[in-house]
């Protein structure tokens, strides 16, 4: 069971925005960096964001990542059909020792 | 070009033994960790655990301490997860990762996966 809970599910018509929330603790969110990853159907993860709200080379501007205490954030600006995937936060856990994903959301693009 | 090749998919019996592997290349393998996640169908990802190439040295997390075994030949640029004794929990598609600095984390570039079947 993940320490990181995200919704199940999120969606949007083309060219809206849609945000994702990722809700940890003070051992996870609230003291290390949040890393977001998209996962196509049938592919590999592919990383979003890290650090303070990087990007990796490639990875559209329209991708952007915020934090909050406890809590993080990956907004998708002007929803594109090629988002529809599997999102997953993740972050360093001091307490448990451990890289830790979050539950994971669906992005359907209506 | 970094790129990490995994082992193809197998089909094992309870209570019989696995070794996957993940080959890198494009880049110089001792000099970044490697890391396992574990996927089971319909579900999330979970952090297996990690090595460092170029010592060997291999961290896990709770979670799966002491039900796999990381490991590494960097004469042949490959890391390596093996299970002693399978069962049908551990099903699942396993991918190795590569973080995009020297540390241990986040993970920017992926293996294709290997999907492990445990089944009667």
């Amino acid at each position: 069971q993940s320490v990181l809970t995200q919704p199940p599910s999120a969606s949007g018509t083309p060219g809206q925005r849609v945000t994702i929330s990722c809700s940890g603790s003070s051992s996870n969110i609230g003291g290390n960096n949040v890393n977001w990853y998209q996962q196509l159907p049938g592919t590999a993860p592919k990383l979003l964001i890290y650090g303070k709200n990087r990007r990796p080379s490639g990875v559209p501007d329209r991708f952007s990542g915020s934090k909050s205490g406890t809590s993080a954030s990956l907004a998708i600006s002007g929803l594109q059909s090629e988002d529809e995937a599997d999102y997953y936060c993740a972050a360093w856990d001091d307490s448990l020792n451990a890289y830790v994903f979050g539950t994971g959301t669906k992005v359907t693009v209506l | 070009e970094v790129q990490l090749v995994q082992s193809g998919a197998e089909i094992k019996k309870p209570g019989e033994s696995l070794k996957i592997s993940c080959k890198g290349s494009g880049y110089n393998f001792t000099d970044y960790w490697i890391g396992w996640v574990r996927q089971v169908p319909g579900k999330g990802l979970e952090w297996m655990g990690i090595i460092y190439p170029g010592d060997s040295d291999a961290r896990y997390s709770p979670s799966f301490q002491g039900q796999v075994t990381i490991s590494a030949d960097k004469s042949i640029s490959t890391a390596y997860l093996q299970w002693s004794s399978l069962k049908a929990s551990d099903t699942a598609m396993y991918y190795c990762a590569r973080p995009y600095t020297s540390g241990w984390y986040p993970f920017d570039y992926w293996g294709q996966g290997t999907l492990v079947t445990v089944s009667s």
